[in-house]
């Protein structure tokens, strides 16, 4: 099983929808979460940390579920801008150093 | 907002060729990464380098492959002999506290390295 799984899309999806992503890992030792935003061909982004809690900025929500070990991210009222991959990053702790780890990444492609 | 620099945008080298990727990080920054992207595929942790030495680095990160700061600005990323599966884009980040602080990633544009 791959350490961080997700969907890579493409979800297509008219300007206005709700779109939601999911994102699941392998490693229960697991300990931070983020979301990331990478354009095409640009470097990734930071869009939003994971919290237990489950997060929301603007538009967008994010949730975690340690027992299921899976992440989300919802965006309401999709914009143009929003077209992008979404990556899922996930940081575990080791002796040696903390290990960040990229999900293969989920494309968004919100059209007129 | 600061900004971690990379140069050069595009490198073009031939197989068994020796090349360095340089990257400036944030000035306040403590923690450095490298990171590479094969077209398509996902985004891939190299190496993770503080006070001055490599904290963690991933089975990529072979015998070929070195880090540096040669001086309190940049952090080069070196490749002695490449192969054509070297070709990728290559990402430099820093951060300032270390990724379990929940801190922001800052990554570098990219170094696209095309190996022929």
């Amino acid at each position: 099983r791959k350490e961080v799984e997700q969907d890579p899309g493409p979800f297509n999806v008219p300007e206005g929808a709700t779109v939601a992503f999911n994102c699941t890992y392998s490693n229960s030792a697991s300990q931070s979460f983020f979301w990331y935003r990478q354009d095409c061909r640009k470097e990734p982004k930071l869009l939003m940390s994971v919290y237990s809690s489950g997060n929301e900025d603007g538009r967008f929500t994010a949730q975690l579920n340690r027992a299921s070990q899976y992440i989300s991210l919802l965006i309401r009222d999709s914009k143009l801008s929003d077209s992008a991959t979404y990556l899922c990053v996930v940081i575990r702790v080791k002796s040696s150093g903390d290990k960040l780890t990229f999900g293969t990444g989920t494309r968004l492609a919100v059209r007129p | 907002e600061p900004e971690v620099t990379q140069t050069p945008s595009h490198q073009v080298t031939q197989m068994g060729q020796e090349v360095i990727l340089r990257c400036v990080p944030i000035s306040n920054h403590l923690y450095f990464y490298w990171y590479r992207q094969i077209l398509g595929q996902k985004v891939e942790f190299l190496v993770s380098f503080y006070n001055n030495e490599i904290s963690e680095k991933s089975e990529i990160f072979d015998d070929q492959f070195s880090v540096e700061r040669p001086d309190g600005s940049n952090f080069t990323l070196k490749i002695r002999s490449t192969k054509l599966e070297d070709s990728a884009m290559y990402f430099c980040a820093s951060s300032e506290r270390g990724v379990l602080t929940n801190e922001k990633l800052f990554f570098g544009s990219g170094t696209q390295l095309s190996v022929l």
